[in-house]
């Protein structure tokens, strides 16, 4: 059972450059999300989804975008990278009758 | 500002010390996590605390949740550098689609 799964682990990218950060879970859990991991702050909401087809803002959603077209995936998109979305990237999975969040091993982004 | 506040933010003991950390918020939450981060690895879930003035334990740590679900406290007795890590608090947020939101985290080192 491989939980939640994030690709990819590192990335370098150079602003104004786009890419999308893949997660899946293979729980088959209704609820996803997105979080952003910087010093101090602890983790902050980007996106979140409650199922496929539905998706809302977090407390941090400018500059990201997500798509949920199935239960299994929640892709993350930043548009334009910025240095400041230089940030280690969490997704997180939980079923709809649970607390219990299951989190990815992140990705470790940065924008020159 | 953070709903969830977390205090303190560093904590450096020497192995077989005692401590602990606080989670205050002015939100009353309906449970209360408790998650451990290792370096270069996603949070894991350690304890959910649901009733005002609940007491849990797992071996030396301890966990309350405040009588007026406000606020949570972790104890560990005899810190082990086993225990080194980041501590996150984390409750729902009903005002996120019910996802949770985290406290700053406590980041624990403890010297052999």
């Amino acid at each position: 059972n491989a939980g939640v799964t994030q690709t990819p682990k590192f990335q370098v990218l150079k602003t104004g450059q786009s890419m999308t950060l893949q997660c899946a879970q293979d729980m088959n859990h209704e609820y996803m999300s997105w979080y952003r991991q910087d010093p101090g702050m602890g983790l902050r909401l980007i996106h979140y989804s409650v199922g496929a087809g539905i998706t809302d803002q977090g407390e941090v959603p400018n500059g990201y975008n997500v798509s949920r077209s199935t239960t299994e995936d929640f892709p993350l998109r930043l548009l334009s990278a910025a240095p400041s979305q230089t940030s280690v990237y969490f997704c997180a999975s939980r079923d709809r009758g649970s607390t219990e969040a299951f989190f990815g091993q992140g990705t470790r982004l940065t924008v020159v | 500002t953070q709903l969830l506040e977390q205090s303190p933010q560093f904590l450096s003991i020497q192995e077989g010390e005692n401590l602990t950390v606080y989670c205050n918020s002015s939100s009353v939450f309906s449970s209360l996590q408790w998650y451990r981060q290792e370096p270069g690895e996603g949070p894991v879930l350690l304890v959910t605390v649901v009733t005002g003035g609940e007491v849990k334990k797992l071996k030396r740590l301890t966990f309350q949740f405040g009588d007026a679900r406000k606020d949570s406290s972790l104890h560990i007795t005899a810190a082990q550098p086993g225990d080194t890590g980041l501590y996150l608090c984390a409750g729902l947020a009903l005002n996120a689609g019910n996802m949770l939101t985290f406290g700053g985290g406590t980041r624990l080192m403890v010297k052999p």
